[in-house]
């Protein structure tokens, strides 16, 4: 089966950075993904990673390292917005995404 | 706004009653999906179709029944249910399954409830 791990819950200060990791065991890889969910919303996609290294997208970037099996999704600069859900997902296959229970992220002034 | 509509937004029903879940992709896309969502749980993957076709069924019990009638349009036919069938439902879309990104965009959900 697949296995995806991220921390439940992480807490931070507005203006911090805060690293959400993720550890994945899938029987294929192709592609890793980080959504953002805020509460009683749709997920939004924030990053795709398929290469190793880092991805920067303004003030989120998400790391891979496919031998590692390993992702984190780091924020800069918090906003009290930024406190959401965040999913990460592997696609193993053509279609399917598999889901980490995701990491709800508090924001606090 | 992210171009997939679902409703209801919000459902409740009897264990014996039947009723359906809708969901409508504006992007064009060629593939949707219908996940579950419960608390605490990761997203649970219950259908995908391809260009109208079922291409994707994870062990999803009977009592669910997904309809596909052209590629803007997906249901998700219930009946039966159980309480522990109680949760979020999301429809996504997508344009492609694999490639730079194929990334999903989800609707906003159908907050099920069985009594």
């Amino acid at each position: 089966g697949q296995n995806i791990d991220q921390p439940t819950e992480m807490t931070a200060t507005e203006g911090a950075i805060v690293q959400i990791n993720c550890t994945y065991q899938t029987s294929g890889f192709n592609g890793l993904f980080w959504y953002q969910q805020h509460a009683g919303e749709a997920p939004t996609f924030l990053s795709y990673n398929v290469l190793d290294g880092l991805e920067e997208k303004g003030r989120f970037s998400s790391f891979l390292s496919r031998s590692k099996g390993y992702s984190y999704l780091l924020l800069k600069e918090l906003q009290m917005k930024d406190s959401a859900s965040y999913l990460c997902a592997v696609r193993d296959g053509d279609y399917k995404l598999s889901f980490g229970a995701g990491t709800t992220v508090t924001v606090r002034a | 706004e992210t171009g997939v509509t679902q409703t209801p937004r919000h459902l409740v029903m009897g264990m014996t009653n039947k009723k359906s879940l809708k969901c409508e992709q504006h992007l064009g896309h060629n593939a949707m999906y219908w996940y579950k969502q419960s608390a605490k749980k990761p997203l649970e993957l219950m259908f995908v179709y391809s260009l109208e076709e079922r291409v994707e069924n994870n062990s999803v019990p009977s009592r669910f029944s997904p309809e596909c009638p052209n590629s803007s349009h997906l249901f998700l036919h219930l009946h039966t249910l159980q309480p522990e069938d109680s949760a979020l439902y999301l429809c996504a879309s997508s344009q492609d399954s694999a490639g730079e990104h194929g990334e999903l965009f989800f609707g906003e959900g159908s907050r099920l409830t069985v009594l």
